[in-house]
């Protein structure tokens, strides 16, 4: 079964710290991963964007790695700031005709001041 | 912005009822995507419409059905409301089917079933 998991579920840091998620997905045949935000009570926004051959990929002080023989992905957040107050979400797209994304659950992250 | 709007933004409903969600998809986009997402999950796919037709579908029952409109426009249809159906529904348009095209997406309507 196509699955896409998330650690840490919530993360709280203090403005200016760095973080890291964690993705891992079961999804096969492989296409893409994506990462999105999503600021509660709206739709998600792009951040990033790769494919099987892309292992870092940069949009700011977002940074996202994939390791596509573990099967995992991190995105790395530098010089947090409050307005990175939001759920970040994983999602992977099977090759297959079409679109066939799967999401993950997301990791909720706060930044305290 | 990403230029996808949805309508209304906030519904109530009692369960047993008929509800129609509407999304305006990007300028020159052709294709749309909806998605539910509950409270504390990631969106789980519904179906899909290119140029007015589904192009798949989730594993949602029959009574969730959609339209898309010749300026691809679209509509999602829940009849016979229950409880769980209370989430926020997301659409997104992209240019084409392919996945290798970004998704993007609008602010949801969050619909509460009583």
């Amino acid at each position: 079964k196509n699955q896409v998991e998330q650690s840490p579920q919530s993360l709280i840091i203090l403005e200016g710290k760095n973080c890291t998620l964690q993705c891992n997905y079961t999804v096969s045949p492989f296409s893409n991963l994506r990462w999105y935000k999503q600021d509660t009570g709206r739709g998600p926004v792009s951040l990033t964007i790769m494919t099987f051959s892309e292992n870092t990929k940069s949009n700011g002080r977002y940074t996202a790695t994939l390791d596509a023989d573990t099967k995992q992905s991190s995105l790395h957040i530098t010089a947090s700031q409050l307005s990175d107050s939001a759920s970040y979400i994983c999602v992977v797209s099977a090759r297959n005709y079409g679109q066939n994304f799967v999401f993950g659950p997301g990791t909720r992250l706060s930044v305290l001041p | 912005e990403t230029g996808v709007t949805q309508s209304p933004t906030h519904l109530i409903k009692t369960r047993g009822q008929q509800v129609t969600l509407r999304c305006s998809s990007q300028s020159g986009h052709n294709t749309v995507s909806w998605y539910q997402q509950a409270l504390g999950q990631g969106p789980q796919f519904i179906f899909q419409y290119y140029r007015e037709e589904e192009n798949g579908r989730g594993n949602f029952p029959p009574r969730f059905s959609g339209l898309q409109f010749p300026n691809y426009s679209s509509e999602l249809n829940v009849n016979a409301l229950e409880l769980d159906d209370s989430a926020l529904y997301l659409c997104a348009s992209s240019p084409g089917t392919s996945d290798g095209w970004e998704q993007y997406f609008g602010p949801g309507t969050r619909l509460t079933v009583t």
